[in-house]
């Protein structure tokens, strides 16, 4: 079965500190892994998009990388606007439909 | 430009009351996707529309009706609900239905039943 799992549940930073945050997966045949990023009460914020293992993406202070099995969501020298839930999401079965981690709550403090 | 747009942005109706929720993209997208999300837990699919035809339906009550009018558009029209129906609605795009075609999330609905 297709499965999601996104690690820690919740993490707490302080400003400065980087982290990364894990997103495992068990999909036959990966056709892209998808990061976003969601803000309480507001809709997904698409963050990255990786095909292949090895590949990198970078924004501001974000880093993504993939390997056959996981994913990883690196942040360097947080800040408190980082503060968000991250989800991850690999398409499955037909029509694209995406299976998701159950997310997680990073909160920065100042 | 990646925008998708819904309205209304909060809704509260009763249990014997009609309403619709509107999605609407420019990008050109020719699949797109109403999920459903509960407080702590991630989207789930309801609906998804390619090239204005139903390609999915997650088994979802008959009081949940889709509605692609053209490209641009995507409704959902609501009736009879429950207050366990009360969530975040959200409306989705892509340019197509490849696997590695990215998904474009709309602001929301938050949906309250009473």
């Amino acid at each position: 079965e297709d499965q999601v799992t996104q690690s820690p549940e919740a993490l707490r930073l302080q400003e400065g500190e980087s982290s990364s945050l894990n997103c495992s997966y068990t999909v036959s045949g990966l056709r892209g892994l998808f990061w976003y990023r969601q803000d309480p009460g507001k809709g997904p914020e698409f963050l990255f998009t990786l095909y292949s293992a090895g590949e990198e993406k970078e924004k501001e202070r974000l880093k993504a990388t993939l390997t056959k099995k996981e994913s990883f969501l690196h942040i360097t020298a947080p800040k408190p606007e980082d503060s968000a839930t991250y989800l991850c999401a690999v398409p499955t079965g037909a029509n694209s439909k995406l299976t998701f981690g159950k997310g997680i709550t990073l909160s920065v403090r100042p | 430009d990646t925008e998708v747009t819904q309205t209304p942005k909060h809704l509260v109706m009763g249990m014997t009351n009609k309403k619709s929720l509107k999605c609407e993209q420019h990008m050109g997208h020719r699949a797109m996707y109403w999920y459903k999300q509960k407080a702590k837990k991630p989207p789930e699919l309801m609906f998804v529309y390619s090239y204005e035809k139903l390609s999915i339906n997650e088994s979802v009550p008959s009081r949940f009706s889709p509605e692609c009018p053209n490209s641009s558009l995507l409704n959902l029209h609501l009736h009879a609900l429950q207050p366990e129906d009360s969530a975040l609605y959200l409306c989705a795009s892509s340019l197509g239905l490849q696997h590695g075609d990215t998904q474009y999330f709309g602001p929301g609905t938050r949906l309250t039943v009473l």
